[in-house]
């Protein structure tokens, strides 16, 4: 069955760029997602088809992908983008899956 | 602005019974497709049902099919999960989220969540 692997952490401080990464064998055939998840608060989408950003999304997020990798880059991270970030794509069925998310600590 | 607020949650013993609700507002509810995904306490997401626009087709995730059934009213512009059976493994906060593809156009992924509702399975 198909899975989306990705660290279970990533720390940057404030104004680096941090990088997360989800690696999937489905990904050069489907696009990835990425959602943030604040402590104690519903997901947000933050990228969708791969690298596009929903209104009202900070420009400092993109999203690339490039064979099974997809990455969610976040250029001069703020304290205030510190949450857990899913990705997401489909499976075989067309439903959608999971990776098991990734904390970003920015300190 | 969308909205969606789900209710029905609550604690439940292993083998009985809860509904779910989500009450949609701020868009045609009745045009876009709208998912259930749950997350376990501490734990990731995981998808569980989706159901077409017009409630036709209706689609789960392996291990609550045949014990969950999606439905919607767009009457009452109102999406619904019917759980039974329920397992310990079933504790979890359940999202109703909206997917972005309209008029038959599901896209499987989700552009807006509610707050969540927590189903706790104990005896």
């Amino acid at each position: 069955s198909y899975e989306l692997t990705q660290p279970p952490s990533v720390s940057v401080s404030p104004g680096q760029t941090a990088r997360i990464t989800c690696s999937g064998d489905a990904l050069p055939k489907k696009y990835a997602y990425w959602y943030q998840q604040k402590s104690g608060q519903a997901p947000v989408l933050v990228i969708y088809e791969d690298s596009k950003r929903p209104s009202g999304i900070p420009e400092r997020f993109s999203g690339s992908s490039s064979g099974t990798m997809a990455t969610l880059t976040i250029s001069g991270a703020q304290v205030e983008d510190e949450a857990v970030y899913f990705c997401s794509s489909t499976d075989s069925s067309g439903n959608p899956l999971f990776g098991g998310g990734t904390q970003l600590t920015v300190l | 602005q969308v909205q969606l607020m789900e209710s029905g949650g609550g604690v439940a013993q292993p083998g009985r019974s809860l509904r779910l609700s989500c009450a949609a507002s701020g868009f045609t509810f009745s045009a876009y497709a709208m998912h259930w995904v749950r997350q376990a306490p501490g734990k990731g997401l995981e998808w569980v049902a989706v159901i077409s626009d017009d409630g036709n087709n209706k689609y789960y995730t392996d291990s609550v099919r045949g014990r969950f059934t999606i439905s919607r009213d767009n009457s009452k512009n109102t999406l619904y999960l019917q759980v039974n059976s329920l397992r310990d493994e079933d504790t979890a906060v359940y999202y109703c989220a909206k997917d972005p593809g309209d008029y038959g156009d599901v896209r499987y992924y989700f552009d807006y969540w509610g707050q969540g509702t927590l189903v706790t399975v104990s005896s």
